[in-house]
């Protein structure tokens, strides 16, 4: 199975802030990843796909770029709403679909 | 409007058996890959299970020959059925539509998820 790791595993920032979260893929997955958005309590909710691709009615404030085994997502003016843990996905091979272990961002 | 509506979760003895289902309303479970994807508490995801549209199913290692997933088409339901429970298998489980779009290769995500499911496996 293919490993996904994640950098930072948590960190604080402020309202405003530009913010990027690293995940690594175990080997190379082309563009076949994906970003969730998870608050507590509550179901993740897809943000990209295809490492780049912004789910219809994310805001445009979220970016995603990379491919192969380096991806990274951004938030270019971090909101009260996107406090939260974010999680990348590979589907480049499977069974199994893995995630990885999750970079939380609370405020400073 | 897309819906998922997970049910049956609860407090089960370690060996006992569970069946979740989770309702489905706006789109057509049979038509679709779905997916369950467990959280551990306090734990990060982790892909469960897999129907496919043509009805293959997949499942993740640690679960391999003790959960069936499964689907009743005339109730655009989807089930997991889970057996020989152990303690490391207590999560909240969601259910998940697992959309493909084919553009510049065969893209798949998880769109649209339930609210989740307790299961608590504990003595």
């Amino acid at each position: 199975a293919i490993r996904m790791t994640q950098s930072p595993s948590s960190f604080s920032a402020s309202t405003g802030d530009r913010v990027t979260i690293t995940c690594r893929a175990s080997q190379g997955i082309s563009s076949y990843l994906a970003w969730y958005q998870q608050k507590p309590g509550k179901a993740p909710k897809l943000l990209i796909y295809a490492a780049s691709t912004l789910q219809s009615g994310v805001p445009s404030r979220f970016s995603g770029s990379g491919s192969g085994t380096d991806f990274t997502l951004t938030i270019s003016c971090l909101q009260s709403e996107d406090f939260a843990t974010y999680y990348c996905q590979q589907y480049y091979s499977y069974p199994p679909i893995t995630f990885g272990p999750g970079t939380k961002v609370d405020i400073k | 409007e897309v819906q998922l509506v997970e049910s049956g979760g609860g407090l089960v003895q370690p060996g006992g058996s569970l069946r979740l289902s989770c309702a489905a309303s706006g789109f057509t479970v049979s038509s679709n890959y779905m997916s369950w994807v467990r959280q551990a508490p306090g734990k990060g995801l982790e892909w469960v299970s897999v129907i496919y549209s043509g009805g293959s199913t997949y499942y993740a290692d640690s679960v391999k020959g003790r959960f069936t997933i499964s689907r009743d088409n005339s109730k655009n339901t989807l089930y997991l059925q889970m057996n020989s429970l152990r303690a490391e298998d207590t999560a909240v489980y969601y259910c998940a539509r697992d959309s493909i779009t084919m553009v510049r290769g065969t893209h798949r995500y998880f769109d649209y998820w339930g609210q989740g499911t307790l299961v608590t496996v504990s003595s």
